[in-house]
């Protein structure tokens, strides 16, 4: 079955801080791979997203992720954090030419000043 | 529009109600998607629509849940005889569908039903 995986459900970082957000895909065949963010009080927007090509994605706002199709993974990375990233974060896929996108359950972020 | 707009934002129902849930999706956009959200829990796929016809309606969680889309734009998320359970809330998302897209999400709409 389809599926999206988020390892962490909160994570506390200092600014400054590395981060990484681990999501793990369960999908056969050729995927599409989101990661959306969440800030307080906003809707739903795209960091970044993979089709093809180079698996390594860069997005908006200093966030990368590295596709890994060994690991079946897509964690998203960022070497160091504001306190203006603290959000809700979702890993999201769905087979290459379909529509019916997938959510991981989420990561809460929350970066301290 | 400029972006996905979803009425009400917010709606308080009574358990045993209908209610009914609008989305108007960016200008030009064929895919049309509803989720759910539970609190503390992640998006729940419950249809998609490509233009006005709804291929995969396998998200939603029963009978009393549908869903319609008229003129290739405004789609109705429509919930009978609510229940608790429903609490939620309820994404709108649209998608153009030649190439590779993603989808552009509204800012939702939250049910509580008492």
């Amino acid at each position: 079955a389809q599926s999206v995986s988020q390892h962490n459900h909160h994570v506390i970082l200092s600014e400054a801080a590395s981060l990484e957000l681990g999501c793990n895909y369960s999908y056969g065949g050729t995927v599409n791979l989101f990661w959306y963010v969440q800030y307080p009080g906003q809707h739903l927007q795209l960091l970044l997203k993979y089709f093809s090509g180079d698996p390594l994605v860069k997005g908006i706002k200093g966030f990368e992720a590295e596709f890994i199709k060994s690991k079946f993974s897509f964690n998203l990375r960022k070497p160091s954090v504001q306190w203006s990233d603290t959000a809700e974060y979702f890993c999201a896929g769905r087979n290459t030419g379909g529509f019916k996108t997938i959510f991981g359950a989420g990561t809460r972020l929350f970066v301290k000043a | 529009g400029a972006g996905v707009s979803q009425s009400p934002s917010n709606k308080v129902t009574e358990k045993g109600k209908d209610v009914e849930l609008r989305c108007d999706p960016i200008s030009g956009h064929t895919a049309l998607y509803w989720y759910r959200q539970r609190l503390g829990q992640g998006l729940e796929f419950l249809i998609y629509f490509q233009g006005n016809s709804a291929p995969d309606k396998s998200g939603l969680p029963s009978d009393r849940f549908s869903a319609e889309r008229t003129g290739e734009s405004v789609s109705t998320l429509t919930i009978q005889r609510t229940q608790q359970e429903d609490s939620a809330v309820y994404l709108c998302a649209s998608s153009q569908t030649e190439g590779n897209t993603e989808a552009f999400f509204g800012q939702g709409t939250r049910l509580t039903v008492v």
